[in-house]
């Protein structure tokens, strides 16, 4: 199956530090990209959809100045979580839409921000 | 607006029972359905999915789900589970306009051995 990583895995970084999390599709090209946030014990939140060269387009109460999204390339999105503050701690998902419509998972990045 | 319901928060079996998970959406249009597994410390990975065709649709590792219209329910099925079938299991909706998924809740499987 199709496969999508993400990089990096688990980061911790300081409050006020801004965090790059990089999501790259494998082995198909991804023209639509998501981002997800889950909570313990929660599912999944739908933070944005990341189209390749346009603007994101972000959930309501989602801050798209607080969570900058760049989908450079078919086969790269990247979050941006600027000035990051423990509150941002949490799982990040990412997902990759491939043409029959299927979204395929990324295995997640950590954020822990002390 | 989509939304997809699971009635089931958890669920705790024998091995060699059989499961059901419950899946209920509401939206009026024609949807993709989705079912998606999260084994512990492990991403979200694809069970199995409906765009058209046979309602009865099989997946990996032994799993089905039916797609009934009616009654807006899609849900997954398997006749003998396994330890390793402990996981969560997520169901999503996908319109055919948008791009969006819709989650539901999830369900945590536990199997005892």
């Amino acid at each position: 199956g199709a496969v999508v990583s993400q990089h990096p895995s688990w980061v911790i970084c300081k409050s006020g530090t801004s965090v790059k999390i990089e999501c790259r599709s494998l082995d198909f090209q991804a023209t639509t990209m998501f981002w997800y946030r889950q909570f313990p014990k929660q599912s999944l939140m739908l933070m944005a959809t990341s189209n390749e060269g346009s603007k994101a387009t972000y959930e309501q109460g989602v801050e798209k100045d607080k969570f900058l999204i760049n989908h450079a390339s078919l086969t790269l999105s990247t979050l941006t979580v600027t000035s990051a503050h423990p509150e941002d701690s949490s799982f990040y998902i990412c997902s990759a839409r491939e043409e029959t419509g299927t979204q395929y998972f990324g295995p997640g990045t950590r954020l822990t921000v002390l | 607006a989509q939304s997809v319901s699971q009635h089931n928060h958890h669920v705790i079996l024998s091995e060699a029972a059989s499961l059901e998970l419950g899946c209920n959406y509401s939206y009026g249009g024609t949807v993709n359905l989705f079912w998606y597994v999260q084994y512990p410390g492990q991403h979200l990975q694809l069970l199995l999915k409906y765009f058209s065709g046979d309602p009865l649709v099989k997946g990996i590792k032994g799993f089905e789900a039916e797609f009934i219209k009616s009654k807006f329910s899609f849900n997954l099925r398997k006749p003998s589970v396994q330890w390793s079938d402990t996981a969560e299991y997520f169901c999503a909706v996908n319109n055919n306009a948008g791009n969006m998924l819709t989650f539901g809740g999830g369900t945590r499987l536990m199997v005892k051995p």
